[in-house]
């Protein structure tokens, strides 16, 4: 009863160092989303995939990439960490892409960049 | 420029009273409203919604109201819990375009005992 799970929970980057983030679910989802949170701003789109080999920008897709090589595996790259990019990271899944219920969040992933 | 905004980051309330949360929106596209909540260190969960087709939703003690001309929606928590104390995040969709919610920046909201 997984659902959604984040890897790593947390991590310190330098500025520069570059990392990647991994999101699996379990649920056989097609649609997985990656959101960071800051304070006051809300949870804001980076990127997100409609399905195994896709990947469309968000709001927010500067600096960042993602592939979805595996349907269940959605993966979030920081190629040259910035302080900017300190954030709290959910990923999220859903089953279809017209009800809003349907999209499950993982846990959240902490990550400071100094 | 936030197309959707909750303009009271905090919130605080006697349990067994009424707590009730604003958003407002900007988007005259939006046509989809959700109500999400978030304790600390969990992910944020789905706690009730409402078509732009409606003006009111309910779902046992959480009612969420549209007043789409004035883009403004609320939800109303009655009676009001300990358990309910957490962040409250308003989100937003266009049905067509799909899942991608744009989210205010939360309210916290304290039950007090």
């Amino acid at each position: 009863n997984a659902g959604v799970t984040q890897t790593p929970k947390f991590r310190v980057l330098k500025t520069g160092q570059s990392m990647t983030l991994l999101c699996a679910q379990d649920m056989n989802h097609e649609y997985m989303y990656w959101y960071r949170q800051d304070p006051g701003m809300g949870l804001r789109l980076i990127h997100y995939s409609v399905g195994e080999g896709t990947t469309a920008k968000g709001e927010v897709p500067d600096g960042y990439n993602v592939s979805r090589l595996k349907k269940q595996n959605f993966l979030l790259g920081l190629e040259s960490a910035a302080p900017s990019q300190t954030s709290v990271y959910f990923c999220a899944s859903s089953l279809d892409n017209v009800s809003g219920n349907t999209i499950y969040f993982g846990e959240g992933s902490w990550l400071t960049v100094v | 420029d936030q197309q959707v905004k909750q303009n009271s980051p905090s919130l605080s309330v006697q349990e067994g009273r009424i707590s009730i949360l604003n958003c407002d929106y900007t988007n005259s596209m939006f046509d989809y409203f959700l109500w999400y909540k978030k304790y600390p260190a969990e992910g944020p969960t789905f706690l009730i919604s409402i078509s732009s087709i409606k003006d009111k939703n309910e779902d046992g003690r959480f009612t969420v109201f549209l007043n789409k001309s004035a883009k403004h929606l609320s939800l109303h928590i009655v009676p009001s819990q300990p358990g309910d104390s957490a962040v409250y995040f308003c989100a937003a969709s266009v049905r067509a375009a799909g899942n991608k919610l744009t989210f205010g920046g939360g309210t916290r909201v304290l039950v007090k005992p």
